[in-house]
């Protein structure tokens, strides 16, 4: 059974730092794409980003909003993806999904979320 | 950015009735679109991939079709846990972008 389980979030100041982390099992991780998508309070889910596999040289795709202030990365040894938020705004406020790429390039599976608070 | 657009942004209905739901999108993407389901409080859950390709364990009453810049999700009779919101997403190019989601209500 895939899993995706996501980690990290918390209330954070604005301008501030947070690590999100996403711990995948129940498929060979290191084969697929992976996104993290958000959604803020009551709207509707804002693509992230993305990181290709290691045949793609592990090559990132970022939205407009992020691009700068959050890296994404992942350890195909441990079987986990990574987003790095700095510079953090009260806008990125939202709920952070960790989401498998299937083989078509189309997201098939996602986590539960981990929530991302900014404030002060 | 390519836009997507669904119609209704809502929609009522009753167990059993059959609904459509719209995307089009502001460019050709081929059959770069997806569907997913959102129920509150919960993770979206992936329908449709492909434009008409249904996900492993999807029930069969759900269909996709379409090509180009417009497209239909298809419920033929609507079962009392497929009250939700619905999302398309188009990844022909990026940014990946979303619809701004169909909320389909119990009449």
């Amino acid at each position: 059974e895939v899993q995706l389980v996501e980690s990290g979030g918390g209330l954070v100041q604005p301008g501030g730092s947070l690590r999100l982390s996403c711990a995948a099992s129940g498929f060979t991780f290191s084969d697929h794409y992976m996104d993290w998508v958000r959604q803020a309070p009551g709207k509707g889910p804002e693509w992230v980003g993305r990181i290709r596999k290691k045949a793609n040289s592990y090559t990132t795709e970022y939205a407009a909003s992020v691009k700068g202030r959050f890296t994404i990365s992942r350890d195909d040894s441990k079987n986990s993806l990574y987003l790095q938020m700095n510079g953090l705004k009260t806008e990125d406020t939202a709920i952070y999904y960790c989401v498998r790429v299937g083989p078509t390039y189309g997201p098939d599976y996602w986590g539960q979320g981990t929530l991302v608070t900014v404030s002060s | 950015d390519i836009q997507m657009t669904q119609s209704p942004s809502s929609l009522s209905a009753s167990v059993g009735d059959r609904v459509t739901i719209t995307c089009r999108a502001s460019q050709d993407i081929s059959n770069s679109l997806a569907w997913f389901q959102q129920k509150p409080g919960k993770a979206p859950k992936s329908l449709i991939y492909a434009a008409s390709s249904l996900q492993s364990g999807v029930p069969s009453e759900f269909s996709g079709s379409g090509s180009g810049t417009d497209f239909t999700l298809t419920i033929s009779s609507l079962q009392p846990e497929d009250f939700a919101t619905y999302y398309c997403q188009q990844y022909k190019s990026y940014p990946i972008t979303f619809g701004q989601g169909t909320r389909l209500e119990i009449k």
